[in-house]
Order: C-alpha cells, then structure tokens, then sequence
C-alpha cells in the first residue's frame, strides 16, 4: 500500500492554457474522489468516481473541467483555458466500496495560474 | 445541503495543555464523521474515523465524540505538542462525498 499519489505536485501555468493532473489510488480502491481546496478553505467536491463510471460532479466542476477515470485505476483531472480562479490545491482521495472505510487523501497537485 | 462548522478557527496553547476543537453539522444523515489533519501545504492525514452508529473514537492522545442527533462532534486533544500543530479537519460522510468544514488551525506553543 503505497497511498494515494498525485502528479505534478507543482504546476504554474499561463492563463488560457490546459493542464491535467493524474491521480493514483490505493490499489484495489474503487472509489475515488477530486476535490479542489484554496488557502483557508476546507477542501470542496468536484467529482466521484465508482471504478470508471463517474457517478456525481459538483456544480463547481465548470465545463472547462473534464475527468476521466479508464478501467477504473488512475483518474486524470484536466483543466482547460485555466483561469486566475482555478488557482487552487487539487486533492483526490480514494476508499473501497464500503460506506463506513475511511477515506485516504494524497498530498495534492498546487496549481498557480499566472 | 450539508453545512459543517469548526469552531474555534484559530487556537493558541501552551505545551502541555488539553484541548478541544468543535464541528457541528445541519444534516444528522451521515454515514460517518472523520477528523483530519493538514500541515501547510500538503494533503489531508486521517486521524479518526467515528462511523454514525458510534459515540467515540480513541487513537492515542486523541479521542474523538460524535452526537449524531444533535450534529455536533469533538476532537479532544491530551498533552499537547508543538508537533500537534496544523490544521485540524472535520468532514462529515455524505452518500458520495464528504463535506468539510474550514478547520480549526492549532498552534502549540513550546
């Protein structure tokens, strides 16, 4: 059990431009989960992933927003025509399909729009 | 809609010291209630796990309490530590999604 990974751990990219994290989660995991955190704030949900069917997307998750989970291992998170407003921490977590388990969370990707 | 409060925000105390850090919830339909940690800048450390059929939680110097029909929960804190400092993180378990509150950030101070 190696955690929930994600990368690049740092990205600073020009407004207008694309970016996509990927995330990999404790084998065997079949839910997964993105959410996006900015300074102060809790962290707040974007979208949920059961295996590779993508069950629930936040309001937030704009249509610049797309994710993708295929064969239900890793999920990439990508952002299109990035925004000053999408300057912000995004986390993924992960847990098995039991309701009660804990939910692990990776040290997120930082993203700076300049 | 899920609303969750920490309360303190912030919280200063001495080494040595007990605390209490409080969340309080709207909706008493959860699953469960976890408590996190965060350090600057990285990702979020589960520390209790207090699933909705329960009262508590112990993991060390730390116990947790969850009162489902009153939506509130506590993360007690014994014998505090510089190295407790950080962002404490409570978030409640919706049917897919957990729902946070802004968290309280400790301060220990030596």
């Amino acid at each position: 059990d190696t955690g929930v990974s994600q990368d690049p751990r740092h990205k600073i990219t020009k407004r207008g431009q694309n970016v996509t994290f990927r995330c990999d989660p404790i084998s065997e995991h079949n839910r997964l989960y993105w959410y996006r955190q900015t300074l102060g704030q809790g962290p707040e949900f974007l979208t949920y992933f059961q295996n590779e069917a993508q069950l629930e997307k936040s309001r937030l998750l704009s249509d610049r927003f797309s994710a993708e989970r295929p064969k239900g291992s890793f999920s990439t998170l990508e952002i299109q025509r990035t925004e000053q407003g999408d300057s912000a921490m995004y986390l993924c977590a992960s847990e098995t399909s039991y309701s009660g388990n804990t939910i692990y969370f990776g040290e997120g990707s930082w993203l700076t729009v300049v | 809609k899920q609303e969750v409060t920490q309360i303190p925000a912030a919280l200063s105390v001495p080494e040595g010291e007990n605390l209490v850090l409080n969340c309080s919830f709207t909706d008493s339909a959860i699953y469960n209630l976890q408590w996190f940690r965060q350090d600057p800048g990285k990702g979020l450390t589960s520390l209790l796990l207090i699933q909705s059929s329960q009262r508590e939680q112990t993991s060390g110097r730390l116990n947790a309490s969850l009162d489902k029909s009153s939506g509130r929960s506590t993360l007690y804190i014994a014998a505090s530590q510089p190295g407790d400092s950080a962002t404490y993180l409570c978030a409640v378990k919706g049917a897919n999604n957990l729902f946070f509150g802004t968290g309280t950030r400790l301060t220990v101070i030596p």
